[in-house]
């Protein structure tokens, strides 16, 4: 079984929408999540860390849920900017860092 | 500050050949990464490390090989490389701290033919 899991999508969304999805991952004892952007060709940047009590930042809310395992992250009032592939990450204990495969999003006039 | 920086930025070899990915960064981090990321897929732990002298392989380490001599470098070695191989590599560091973000490089393209 995969150390973290993502819908790969696409998930298609009109300008304006929200959109969620979330991220599984296997290993109880991770103690770190985040959620990163990639642009296509280009290295994958920081969008937030996800705390245990959820985090929100402008119209980003990333939530943790350990009794499921899994995080998730919504977008809301969604931009053609926000098009894009977000890469959910798991540091585990010694700070071995895995990703998902990553979730594309599409958002459309 | 440069960051993090990998070179070359492309690369193509031959079957059989081996050649070495530089990463080298500027920022302090204990912690440094190798991943790579085939096209329309998420990115696969390779190599890690926490510090200078020490290596651990991740979740696709085979074909690949590792040193830490020092902070700032983590090289990543293939040797006999293989058209399985053809990827993008990308280099991060961390801080080290649990919840400390990790920082990757502009990555390499490396097409083995």
């Amino acid at each position: 079984r995969k150390e973290v899991e993502q819908d790969p999508g696409p998930f298609n969304v009109p300008e304006g929408a929200t959109v969620a999805f979330n991220c599984t991952y296997s290993n109880s004892a991770s103690q770190s999540f985040f959620w990163y952007r990639q642009d296509c060709r280009k290295e994958p940047k920081l969008l937030m860390s996800v705390y245990s009590s959820g985090n929100e930042d402008g119209r980003f809310t990333a939530q943790l849920n350990r009794a499921s395992q899994y995080i998730s992250l919504l977008i809301r009032d969604s931009k053609l900017s926000d098009s894009a592939t977000y890469l959910c990450g798991d540091k585990a204990a010694g700070n071995k860092l895995t990703f998902g495969g990553g979730t594309r999003v599409l958002v459309k006039p | 500050n440069a960051g993090v920086t990998q070179t070359p930025k492309f690369r193509i070899l031959k079957i059989g050949q081996s050649m070495t990915l530089q990463c080298t960064q500027d920022m302090n981090h204990n912690y440094m990464y190798w991943y790579r990321q085939d096209p329309g897929m998420g990115l696969k732990l390779i190599y890690y490390s926490v510090g200078a002298g020490i290596t651990d392989k991740g979740e696709v380490p085979n074909g690949y090989n590792v040193s830490r001599s020092t902070t700032e470098d983590f090289p990543l070695r293939l040797e006999l490389a293989a058209p399985s191989q053809t990827s993008v590599y990308f280099c991060a560091t961390s801080g080290g701290l649990g919840g400390a973000e990790a920082f990757f490089g502009q990555g390499t393209r490396l097409t083995v033919v």
